[in-house]
């Protein structure tokens, strides 16, 4: 079954200081691969997206993250957090095809900025 | 260009009663999605809709049903609401991928 896993609940790290959130996916197939971020009260937005090619994906906000087959994995980066960057971020799957059309979502990762 | 718009943003309602939650998709985008956000459980997905007509559905019961207008509009039925339906409910569009999210109805069940 398709599945994604988001390992840290929460991090925090210092304002300024590089960050990397983890992804695993479970997929037979090649996936579509997104990145959202949630403030409080709001909605998801998208960070990122990666559909096939060049498997380091720059996204906005100063986020990339990289497509690993070997390790199933899809990790977000950014080389300095800013206080702004406090939120909680979601990484999800799509399907090739769009028989399904949904997104599986990872549980979240929270992540607090230390000043 | 007009991102997602749901309404109403907050909803209380008492158990028993129905809720009625709207979205207007991005211009352009045919599928409109819901999902619900509750705590503790994560971002699931409820109903996909595609030009008019229901394509999947998550693993949700009856109660929880909606529709596709033609102007590509939908709305999330709610019946016979339950305690355990408080929740962030969030609707996305998209043309194929990727999705893009509004800001969420929330909905308290007293």
């Amino acid at each position: 079954a398709q599945s994604v896993t988001q390992p840290d609940i929460h991090i925090t790290v210092s304002e300024g200081a590089s960050l990397e959130l983890r992804c695993n996916y479970s997929y037979g197939a090649t996936p579509y691969l997104f990145w959202y971020v949630q403030s409080p009260g709001q909605g998801l937005q998208l960070l990122l997206k990666y559909f096939s090619g060049d498997t380091l994906v720059q996204g906005i906000k100063g986020f990339e993250a990289e497509f690993k087959r070997s390790q199933s994995s899809f990790n977000l980066r950014k080389p300095s957090v800013h206080w702004s960057d406090a939120a909680e971020y979601f990484c999800a799957l799509g399907y090739e095809g769009g028989s399904q059309g949904n997104l599986i979502f990872g549980k979240g990762t929270k992540l607090s900025v230390k000043p | 260009e007009a991102g997602v718009t749901q309404s109403p943003t907050h909803l209380i309602k008492t158990r028993g009663q129905q809720a009625t939650l709207r979205c207007s998709p991005i211009s352009g985008h045919t599928s409109v999605y819901w999902y619900q956000q509750a705590l503790g459980l994560g971002l699931q997905f409820l109903l996909w809709y595609d030009e008019g007509e229901e394509r999947n559905r998550g693993n949700f019961p009856p109660r929880f049903s909606g529709r596709q207008f033609p102007n590509y509009s939908s709305e999330l039925n709610v019946n016979a609401l339950e305690l355990e339906d408080s929740a962030l409910y969030l609707c996305a569009s998209s043309l194929g991928q990727p999705q893009h999210f509004g800001d969420g109805t929330r909905l308290s069940i007293l």
